[in-house]
């Protein structure tokens, strides 16, 4: 079975903090997002990449950065993390522009 | 206004009822995804489409390309159905999805 991972269900953390979310897929996929979900707004992409090394700005990339330096695993970070960050984070992979959309289970980030 | 529109964003319905949930967009698109979002935040791709029908157990989704209108049907509910539904669209050209604010199902047994 075709699997996304998110490394922590449930984080919290300080206000100016750095924070690394971390995904990882198994299915070779070139593509990979992350989005986050709020009451109200939906998902809103942040980032996302098309291949190794690659990256690119979502809709909403302020305050958050990326890295994927293995083709497998995406890294969300915040480099100071503030109280309006306080979000459910999604993580998703997808083989192509044909090829559906596979996500992970979230992270639901507390930034207190 | 948003590029994708659900309706209606609540809907409660009795165990055994047809449940319909629209999604309207305003852009042309290569695909459409339906999503569902148990409590607890996980994600699951029900539908991809991009013409015509497709039929998964008691799901069914629909799209009208000239309409840009889709429907998921959900026939004989049952409370495990219980969920927030979620419609996305990838626009042409374009590898990002733009997701619906979701339509949260209830099913009372």
């Amino acid at each position: 079975d075709v699997k996304v991972t998110q490394s922590s269900r449930y984080l919290v953390k300080r206000t100016g903090e750095k924070v690394f979310l971390e995904c990882v897929q198994d299915m070779d996929h070139e593509n990979m997002f992350w989005y986050r979900q709020d009451p109200g707004l939906g998902l809103r992409l942040i980032y996302f990449s098309y291949d190794v090394k690659m990256k690119e700005k979502g809709d909403i990339p302020e305050g958050y950065s990326v890295s994927r330096e293995k083709k497998e695993r995406f890294s969300l970070i915040l480099e100071s993390a503030s109280t309006n960050q306080t979000s459910m984070y999604l993580c998703a992979s997808s083989p192509d522009r044909r090829g559906g959309y596979t996500f992970g289970s979230g992270t639901r980030l507390t930034v207190v | 206004k948003n590029e994708v529109e659900q309706s209606p964003q609540n809907l409660t319905a009795q165990e055994g009822e047809f449940i319909t949930i629209n999604c309207s967009y305003s852009v042309g698109i290569s695909a459409l995804h339906w999503l569902q979002q148990h409590p607890g935040g996980g994600i699951v791709s029900l539908f991809m489409l991009s013409s015509g029908k497709k039929k998964h157990g008691r799901l069914i989704a629909t799209i009208n390309i000239q309409e840009k209108h889709s429907s998921l049907h959900i026939t004989a509910s049952h409370p495990r159905d219980s969920a927030v539904y979620i419609c996305a669209v990838r626009s042409m050209g374009n590898e990002k999805l733009t997701f619906g604010t979701g339509t949260r199902l209830t099913i009372i047994p």
